[in-house]
């Protein structure tokens, strides 16, 4: 089935470092990957959508200045968090979508738990 | 009104019985409807999809859904205790590829042996 990779599972780091986390799609193209954040006991919510090719549409009150997006190729996107505080630390999720096969399940990478010190 | 909402449970039911998890959504329009479920610490994983009114059987789970009443239900039958795990329900509008996945919090299943 659909594989998504996710890069890395786990990061500390320090206040005001930059982290950036990728996502791959291992077996098929993917035009579009979702980025999510979930907080302890919450439910999981989008951040922003990547096109490949194309800007990302983020979703109300999220910076896009603070998380960039960039989804250059058709397999991979990356979520870079800019000048992180502890307050971004959370469990970011990516998710995505066949091409072309638009009703079909998203399929998730594993996540990256990101504790910012 | 939340778009997606799911009981938060906990849900406790012993091994071997039927656990009934449920989920409204408000967006009449919405096409696609999925379970998934996440072991603490980890990352959603599929456990059905449903596009059609009515039951969709799959081994132990059963989903249904109901359009007109904008309900989805999960339905897993002989629960084990390795079905202890939270159960997210995700709607989606439309049956495009961009179009993202809104999910309800989430219902706690707890399986007792």
């Amino acid at each position: 089935g659909a594989v998504v990779s996710q890069h890395p599972s786990r990061v500390i780091c320090k206040s005001g470092t930059s982290v950036k986390i990728e996502c791959r799609s291992l077996d098929f193209q993917a035009t579009t990957m979702f980025w999510y954040r979930q907080f302890p006991k919450q439910s999981l919510m989008l951040m922003a959508t990547s096109n490949e090719g194309s800007k990302a549409t983020y979703e109300q009150g999220v910076e896009k200045d603070k998380f960039l997006i960039n989804h250059a190729s058709l397999t991979l996107s990356t979520l870079t968090v800019t000048s992180a505080h502890p307050e971004d630390s959370s469990f970011y999720i990516c998710s995505a979508v066949d091409r072309g096969r638009g009703n079909q399940p998203q399929h998730f990478g594993d996540g990256t738990r990101l504790s910012i010190l | 009104q939340k778009e997606v909402e799911q009981n938060s449970g906990p849900l406790s039911v012993p091994e071997g019985a039927i656990a009934s998890l449920n989920c409204t959504y408000s967006d009449r329009v919405s096409q696609s409807f999925f379970w998934y479920r996440q072991y603490s610490g980890k990352s959603p994983e599929l456990i059905m999809s449903i596009y059609s009114n009515g039951d969709k059987e799959d081994g132990r789970f059963t989903a249904q859904l109901n359009k007109a009443s904008q309900y989805v239900s999960l339905l897993i039958r002989d629960s084990q205790p390795s079905d202890s795990a939270t159960y997210l329900c995700a709607v989606k509008r439309n049956g495009q590829a961009g179009t993202a996945l809104i999910f309800g919090k989430g219902t706690t299943l707890s399986v007792s042996s």
